[in-house]
């Protein structure tokens, strides 16, 4: 039983590239979201999906964007890196967010120079 | 804006010793949710108290819920090395959101 995976673990990015941050559950969790981290600081939402075709926005949406057309996976795009979304990223999943543990992958370090 | 902020930021103890980290949260919920991160890895749920629970435990850890004054407290007790990692509280649901967490370190 794999959880979820995020790939790349590392990536190198130059402002004005675009990529798409990859995230896989095979626990068939409904719930599924992005958060990233910054040094010191706890997690901020960028965005989240209840189920298959619906995704909503977190508290960071802006420059990210996300889509989910299976319940196992949920990329997150950069559309136009900026060294600002110099972050580590997390993907979460749940069986219903908010009422059961969530279960995170291992971390996307994303750099933009 | 984050929704819970633990107190205090950062926290050294001797192995042996028991940890206290208080989670504060600014809206009413429907339950709270305590998680560990080791430096440089995901999350790993530790604990989630109702609340209409009290208090709960689970192994080591004793987390409390005090809906009126909307905190919350994880105890650790008889801590050991390997419980250096941030601590974290989260609430809500969809939009479940993390405090700034506690950076726990216990010394050999």
């Amino acid at each position: 039983n794999a959880g979820v995976t995020q790939t790349p673990k590392f990536q190198v990015l130059k402002t004005g590239q675009s990529m798409t941050l990859q995230c896989a559950q095979d626990m068939n969790h409904e719930y599924m979201s992005w958060y990233r981290q910054d040094p010191g600081m706890g997690l901020r939402l960028i965005h989240y999906s209840v189920g298959a075709g619906i995704t909503d926005q977190g508290e960071v949406p802006n420059g990210y964007n996300v889509s989910r057309s299976t319940t196992e996976d949920f990329p997150l795009r950069l559309l136009s890196a900026a060294p600002s979304q110099t972050s580590v990223y997390f993907c979460a999943s749940s069986y219903w967010q908010g009422d059961t543990e969530a279960f995170f992958g291992q971390g996307t370090r994303l750099t933009v120079v | 804006s984050q929704q819970g902020e633990e107190d205090p930021q950062a926290l050294s103890i001797q192995e042996g010793e028991n940890a206290t980290m208080n989670c504060s949260y600014k809206t009413s919920i429907n339950n709270l949710q305590w998680y560990r991160q080791n430096s440089g890895r995901g999350l790993v749920h530790l604990i989630l108290i109702r609340s209409n629970e009290r208090e709960k435990h689970s192994g080591r850890l004793r987390v409390t819920l005090d809906t009126s004054k909307k905190s919350s407290s994880l105890l650790i007790t008889a801590s050991r090395a390997a419980d250096t990692a941030s601590y974290f509280c989260a609430t809500g649901a969809n939009d479940m959101r993390f405090g700034a967490g506690t950076r726990l370190t216990v010394k050999p």
